[in-house]
């Protein structure tokens, strides 16, 4: 079992630029989360999918920020254009969903917007 | 709104001292408590979580809803703990689990 993928790991991209990232979640698992994770931060989240539909994208900035998850399993973050403040990692995570709240994450992307 | 709060960025001992990570929430119900680890050059990954009641790797965290604590505690420090340690918090609603909160995480670093 790979566990949940993510590509690219690093990504070195001019401001203004757009940029996007992929996450294959575990096998079965339904509930997909993204996180940032800034220097010296810990994870925050920006969104969760519970299959397909997004739950809670409270805290993901709609201006420049999406997300996809169009069959329910692979998922993709998208910014439009970057910013010099979006450098950061951006961190994939599932769970099996429900109550059962073990989130398994990622290696992450770690993002330089220069 | 859900806070966690990991007083400590850095946490330096001995091998073969105690350990305890310090770790305070607030949240207005019931959360589900973790502690999550990332050694170097990993992914982030489950350590222990209040509901098991369990020792991972030697650790155990209890749950003091009294003082909003769950402090995580090893007896004895040996090198291979040397890593990241983040408390993270989980409420639920609309009858699942929402996303984690994390705490700023403490380094630790174990010393021979």
């Amino acid at each position: 079992e790979a566990g949940v993928v993510q590509s690219p790991r690093y990504k070195i991209i001019e401001k203004k630029q757009p940029v996007a990232f992929w996450c294959n979640p575990i096998s079965g698992h339904n509930t997909l989360y993204w996180y940032l994770q800034n220097l010296g931060q810990g994870p925050e989240l920006l969104i969760r999918y519970e299959n397909e539909e997004a739950v809670d994208d409270s805290q993901l900035p709609k201006d420049r920020f999406s997300a996809e998850r169009l069959k329910g399993v692979d998922s993709t973050l998208k910014i439009q254009p970057a910013e010099l403040g979006d450098s950061a990692v951006y961190l994939c995570a599932s769970s099996l969903g429900g109550e059962l709240t073990e989130a398994f994450f990622g290696q992450g992307t770690r993002l330089t917007v220069v | 709104a859900q806070r966690v709060t990991q007083p400590e960025k850095l946490l330096s001992v001995f091998k073969g001292a105690p350990v305890e990570l310090k770790c305070n929430y607030s949240y207005s119900g019931s959360p589900e408590l973790f502690w999550y680890v990332q050694y170097s050059r990993q992914r982030l990954q489950l350590l222990l979580r209040h509901i098991s009641r369990e020792s991972i790797k030697g650790f155990t965290a209890d749950l003091n809803k009294g003082e909003t604590s769950f402090h995580l505690k090893k007896p004895f420090a040996q090198e291979e703990d040397s890593a990241m340690y983040y408390c993270a918090l989980s409420g639920h609603s609309g009858g699942g689990a929402d996303g984690l909160t994390f705490g700023k995480g403490t380094h630790l670093i174990i010393q021979p």
